[in-house]
């Protein structure tokens, strides 16, 4: 039972370059969460789902998007990178709606220059 | 909105006591409480559902004042252990399941 993961953990890009994050969860649940994590900003949602095919936008979503083609998959995309990208991207999942534990991936790191 | 966290900051010795405090200027349902340590992710410590209610975690308890729309947070003979950042999450009533999360705090015990 591996929880949540992400991939890559690290990443270095050029602005205005593409990119992909990855995150899976093997817990069924039906809730996830893009997070972005800055220096005194604590956890800002990016994006969130509610289930398979649905995607919804949290309080910072502009220069990202999302899919949710399979319940234990959600991608974050950036189709081009600014420098004020530059944070830790964390993804999380949940069983119950708001109410429930959430459970966090190990983090992305990505630098854009 | 994001949830307001205090202090900002802690130095603890180990055995001593803290607070952390979390405020909303939103009616809330739910406070989420979570532990992060350098370099990892956030871990869950508790969630409080109820106005009034009070959860206990080792030496960690939370209470959740839903008329004020408070919620604070007890770490009692600190172990070092407990070093990390915690943060609130705070569910309202509007905006659906959505956890906003407080700025954190940042606790430091020392031996």
């Amino acid at each position: 039972n591996a929880g949540v993961t992400q991939t890559p953990k690290f990443r270095v890009l050029k602005t205005g370059q593409s990119m992909t994050l990855l995150c899976a969860q093997d817990m069924n649940h039906e809730y996830m969460y893009w997070y972005r994590q800055d220096p005194g900003m604590g956890l800002r949602l990016i994006h969130y789902s509610v289930g398979e095919g649905t995607t919804a936008k949290g309080e910072v979503p502009d220069g990202y998007n999302v899919s949710r083609l399979k319940k234990q998959n959600f991608l974050l995309g950036l189709e081009s990178a600014a420098p004020s990208q530059t944070s830790v991207y964390f993804c999380a999942s949940s069983y119950f709606r708001g109410r429930g534990e959430q459970y966090f991936g190990p983090g992305t790191r990505l630098t854009v220059t | 909105q994001q949830p307001v966290q205090s202090p900002q900051a802690v130095i603890l010795r180990e055995g001593e006591d803290a607070v952390i405090n979390c405020s909303s200027s939103k009616a809330l349902y739910s406070v989420h409480w979570y532990r992060q340590k350098h370099g990892e992710a956030p871990v869950f410590l508790m969630i409080l559902l109820k106005g009034g209610e009070q959860k206990g975690h080792d030496k960690i308890s939370a209470s959740f004042n839903e008329k004020k729309q408070q919620s604070s947070l007890y770490l009692t003979a600190s172990q070092l252990s407990y070093s990390g950042t915690y943060f609130c999450g705070t569910g309202g009533y509007t905006g659906g399941f959505k956890t906003i999360f407080g700025a954190g705090t940042r606790l430091f015990v020392k031996a």
